[in-house]
């Protein structure tokens, strides 16, 4: 099936320090969701985006749409220890590329730790 | 707004028994709702995909037979592992989209199942 590369697997990091996350793909995707996931959690909608080239910030949180439609990234700003969780990206594929019925295929995530 | 319920949050049972596990859209109608497994450090696999009144449909891999899926009301669908073995200890989470056009999945807090 069509695979999103999710990297860095995993990120240690100090407090206050930026953190960037990409996701990348071979096939072209129609809209690029973030979550982050806490232990024993389901997973919370961080940054939507639908446009080739959007950049869109939800708080210290930004994310943008690769113009190429392909891939994605996601900055955290001035990170703090409340950060720490699991971060995936998740894509819709067209309906022409086995896309359907809304299904989004997920990388594998990032793991983000944060030292106080 | 866009909140998600899952219940039992928690369950053991016995090999050879079945669970029923409930997720609930409590804010909003949900056109679609979706069941995902998570093995542990793994990413989320999706299971099926339901939506109210209709059958759901499997992803290939999943037994339907074993996995039954209901999605009676606009708000209310339920998964029954039916005969569970060990193998079948994980986490479960559902998640329900909202807008008839959107992407965007909005998750419950996931069912650990354990099966002794």
């Amino acid at each position: 099936g069509q695979q999103l590369n999710q990297s860095p697997q995993s990120m240690f990091i100090q407090e206050g320090e930026d953190v960037s996350m990409n996701c990348t793909s071979s096939s072209i995707f129609n809209t690029w969701l973030w979550y982050k996931q806490d232990p024993g959690e389901g997973p919370v909608l961080l940054i939507a985006l639908y446009k080739a080239g959007e950049l869109t910030s939800n708080g210290r949180l930004t994310a943008q749409f690769g113009i190429t439609r392909k891939d994605s990234f996601l900055n955290i700003s001035a990170s703090i220890p409340s950060d720490v969780g699991i971060y995936f990206c998740a894509g819709q594929l067209p309906s022409d590329s086995g896309g359907s019925n809304y299904k989004l295929t997920f990388g594998k995530g990032t793991l983000l730790t944060v030292n106080p | 707004g866009a909140v998600v319920s899952q219940h039992p949050s928690r369950v053991i049972c016995k090999s050879g028994t079945s669970v029923k596990i409930e997720c609930r859209s409590l804010d909003f109608q949900a056109t679609t709702m979706f069941w995902y497994r998570q093995f542990p450090k793994q990413s989320l696999m999706l299971m099926a995909t339901s939506n109210e009144g209709s059958k759901a449909t499997y992803e290939q891999g999943v037994e339907k037979d074993k996995f039954l899926i209901n999605h009676a009301s606009l708000t209310l669908s339920t998964l029954t592992v039916t005969s569970a073995h060990p193998e079948d200890s994980s986490f479960y989470i559902c998640s329900a989209k909202f807008r008839r056009n959107s992407y965007e999945q909005y998750f419950g807090p996931g069912t650990r199942l354990t099966v002794t």
